[in-house]
């Protein structure tokens, strides 16, 4: 069975910096490309940032390039995500999900649970 | 960037059928991918490549794809498929984004 459970959320300053982390089991995790979909209170899915299967490509959207790292431990079947310089904006639930890429598309087809993360003073 | 384009709700009687669409500058030309997320609950992922059904999900929903609007459609709907209902697809010009429509929530009347 597929499992993916995140961990690392919490309340944070604003500027501070906060690492989620999304523990993998039940498939190969080195087989699949990994991303991070976030939910802020009341709102719809933003999707945050993808890595491929050995780490050599990373994606990010606008909003957190140059403040949030995607990484990846094959060897402990682990997924990342390192967040500095938070804002009130990234304040949300943040959810691992396993990104199924076939040719011309992605998807996610299984998903965490979720971890919340506030940014507030 | 690519942009999609969902109703923010829809409502239907129980029995019915409901359609939620998703508009997009030709996004018949894109595979489209549909969420279901319950109050609380991560999303599941219900239709993708436009109208494929993972296992598990019940043949009630279905998807079609054309021009510019996808549409998701369930049939004898039920007060289980209240929910809120997302599309996705991935916007390949676009630094290998995946975008996310605005979301519908679904009610059953």
């Amino acid at each position: 069975e597929v499992q993916l459970v995140e961990s690392g959320g919490g309340l944070v300053q604003p500027g501070g910096s906060l690492r989620l982390s999304c523990a993998a089991s039940g498939f190969t995790f080195s087989s699949y490309w990994m991303s991070w979909v976030r939910q802020a209170p009341g709102k719809g899915l933003e999707w945050v940032a993808n890595i491929k299967q050995d780490g050599s490509e990373k994606y990010y959207v606008d909003s957190v390039k140059g403040r949030f790292t995607i990484s990846r431990d094959n060897a402990k079947n682990s997924l990342y995500l390192q967040m500095n310089s938070l804002r009130a904006e990234d304040t949300a639930v943040y959810y691992c999900a396993r990104d199924i890429a076939a040719a011309g598309t992605r998807n996610f087809d299984y998903w965490g649970q979720g971890t919340l993360v506030t940014v507030s003073s | 960037s690519y942009v999609l384009t969902q109703p923010p709700s829809v409502s239907v009687a129980p029995g019915k059928t409901a359609r939620i669409t998703c508009g997009g500058n030709n996004i018949g030309s894109k595979s489209v991918h549909w969420y279901q997320q319950k109050p609380g609950q991560a999303p599941v992922l219900v239709i993708y490549y436009d109208s494929d059904r993972p296992s598990g999900i019940p043949e009630r929903f279905s998807g079609s794809n054309s021009g510019n609007t996808a549409t998701l459609t369930i049939s004898r709907v039920e007060a289980g498929d209240e929910a809120d209902y997302y599309c996705q697809v991935w916007d390949s010009s676009s630094d290998h984004r995946e975008v996310f429509g605005g979301g519908t929530k679904l009610t059953v009347l």
